[in-house]
C-alpha cells in the first residue's frame, strides 16, 4: 500500500494560487491518485483524480511527474471558503478497498 | 441531494453499551466503508463491504463489527463501547468495478461524533 506524506498545514491569502504536494514514494503501477477536501463537521469531498501528467477540472489541477512518486494539487485564486483540510489518497485501480488516507494538509486562507 | 446519510450527528453512550451506527446510501453503490477519524491520525478504515452480506476487515477492526443485510444499508456495531472508541465515524460508498472509486470518488456522509463516557 502506498503511504502518503503531506505538509501538516499551509497558510495563504485570498486570490493566491496554492500548491499542496503529496509524496507517495512506493506507489504501484496500477495505483491511482485522488484528492479530497474536508470542511469541519463534514465528510471529505472528492475533488480530482489522476494517473499521470496533468488533470484539470473546474475546481483544481493535479500535476503528476513522470515517476509518479509525488503529486501536486493546485488551487487557483483561493478564497476564504477554500479553508479546509486536503487529503491525498492513493490506491489500486481495481477496487479501492485498500487505500490509506494520510493526516491531510490544513489550508488556512486569510483575507 | 442527500446521498449518504448517517443516522445520528452526535451520540453519547456509556462504557459497555452496545452501539449501532447506521448508514444509508441512495446511489445504488456496491461498496460501502466505515472509517473513524481522529485528530492527527487522518481517516482509518474499520470495515468495508463489497456486496450484501459480504464484509472485510480494514486496518482497525478490533472492537467493531458490521452488518450489511441490504445493498443500501451498512451498519457499524460497537459490541461493548469503550472510551477509546470516542471518535468521529464516517461512512462512505463507491460504485463497483475498475474506476469506480477513483473516477467518482468516495461519497461520504456527514459523520457521527460518538462520545463514550
Amino acid at each position: 500500500l502506498a503511504k502518503t506524506t503531506q505538509p501538516i498545514s499551509m497558510d495563504s491569502y485570498e486570490g493566491q494560487e496554492v500548491n499542496i504536494t503529496c509524496s507517495h514514494n512506493n506507489i504501484a503501477t496500477n495505483d491511482y491518485i485522488t484528492w479530497y477536501q474536508q470542511f469541519p463537521s463534514q465528510g471529505p469531498r472528492f475533488i480530482i483524480q489522476g494517473y499521470k501528467t496533468k488533470v484539470t477540472n473546474e475546481v483544481a489541477s493535479l500535476f503528476i511527474p513522470a515517476d509518479r512518486k509525488s503529486s501536486t494539487l493546485s488551487l487557483p485564486r483561493v478564497s476564504l471558503s477554500d479553508t479546509a483540510v486536503y487529503y491525498c489518497l492513493v490506491g489500486e485501480g481495481t477496487g479501492g478497498f485498500k487505500t490509506i488516507f494520510g493526516a491531510g494538509t490544513r489550508l488556512f486562507v486569510k483575507a | 441531494d442527500v446521498k449518504v446519510t448517517q443516522s445520528s450527528r452526535y451520540l453519547v453512550k456509556r462504557t459497555g453499551e452496545k452501539v449501532f451506527l447506521e448508514c444509508v446510501q441512495d446511489m445504488d453503490h456496491e461498496n460501502m466503508f466505515w472509517y473513524r477519524q481522529d485528530p492527527g491520525l487522518g481517516l482509518r478504515l474499520i470495515y468495508f463491504s463489497y456486496d450484501v452480506k459480504m464484509k472485510e476487515k480494514g486496518d482497525i477492526p478490533e472492537g467493531y463489527s458490521v452488518s450489511r443485510e441490504k445493498k443500501e444499508r451498512f451498519s457499524l456495531i460497537l459490541e461493548s463501547a469503550s472510551t477509546n472508541q470516542t471518535s468521529m465515524y464516517l461512512c462512505a460508498s463507491t460504485p463497483a468495478g475498475t474506476g469506480g472509486w477513483y473516477d467518482y470518488g468516495y461519497t461520504f456522509g456527514s459523520g457521527t461524533r460518538l462520545t463514550v463516557v
